[in-house]
């Protein structure tokens, strides 16, 4: 079963770019790479999704290895509005199908 | 607006009560689960519902259980409560297609035991 590890927090600057990488050592070979943004008392938020190599959006930024035991989320030139908390989730669609959710980066953006 | 609805959006009730949850998944999402996130903790993932079959289970105590309809809103139960069953309690929405599955989450619905 898949097992995602994250930094519990990161500290960046108005305009710089933020990675935020997660671990996930057992990812199976049909496992999707998915993150998500939180503010306080709010649901998540969808960011973006990849299974390999680098996806981009209007948002962000993904990149997988290739052997895909990782995952970094790209954030280009940050604004205090990104000040959140961002997950990462593997879903395994084996035969036990799983959700696991990294436990959150709190990501804290200064001026 | 992500477009899943959540009702209540407050609950205080008791120690040993029970109470009913309910979600209302996007248009066209077939796949409901819900999730509990403590004060500062993580999600939670407690249960996946698909077409109204449960598809996958998380960390859901035998005090809970939930449901999906024919019309596919879903209702999560909690009964017996304790003090921390206390939290945020999300629904979200998917399509849950063989080859991707974005969740769209609900505003939540807050419940405090008392």
């Amino acid at each position: 079963l898949a097992k995602t590890t994250q930094p519990i927090s990161m500290d960046s600057y108005e305009g710089q770019e933020v990675n935020i990488t997660c671990s996930h050592n057992n990812i199976a070979t049909n496992d999707y790479i998915t993150w998500y943004q939180q503010f306080p008392s709010q649901g998540p938020r969808f960011i973006i999704q990849g299974y390999k190599t680098k996806v981009t959006n209007e948002v962000a930024s993904l990149f997988i290895p290739a052997d895909r035991k990782s995952s970094t989320l790209s954030l280009p030139r940050v604004s205090l509005s990104d000040t959140a908390v961002y997950y990462c989730l593997v879903g395994d669609r084996g035969s036990n199908y799983q959700l696991i959710w990294g436990a959150g980066t709190k990501l804290i953006i200064k001026p | 607006d992500s477009g899943v609805t959540q009702t209540p959006k407050h609950l205080i009730t008791a120690t040993g009560q029970r109470v009913t949850l309910r979600c209302s998944p996007r248009s066209g999402d077939l796949s409901v689960y819900w999730y509990q996130q403590s004060l500062d903790q993580g999600l939670q993932f407690l249960i996946q519902y698909y077409n109204g079959e449960e598809r996958a289970k998380g960390n859901i105590l035998e005090r809970f259980s939930a449901q999906q309809f024919p019309d596919l809103h879903s209702e999560l139960n909690l009964s017996s409560l304790e003090l921390g069953d206390s939290a945020l309690y999300f629904c979200a929405s998917s399509t849950w297609t063989a080859s991707t599955d974005t969740q769209y989450f609900g505003p939540g619905t807050r419940l405090t035991v008392l």
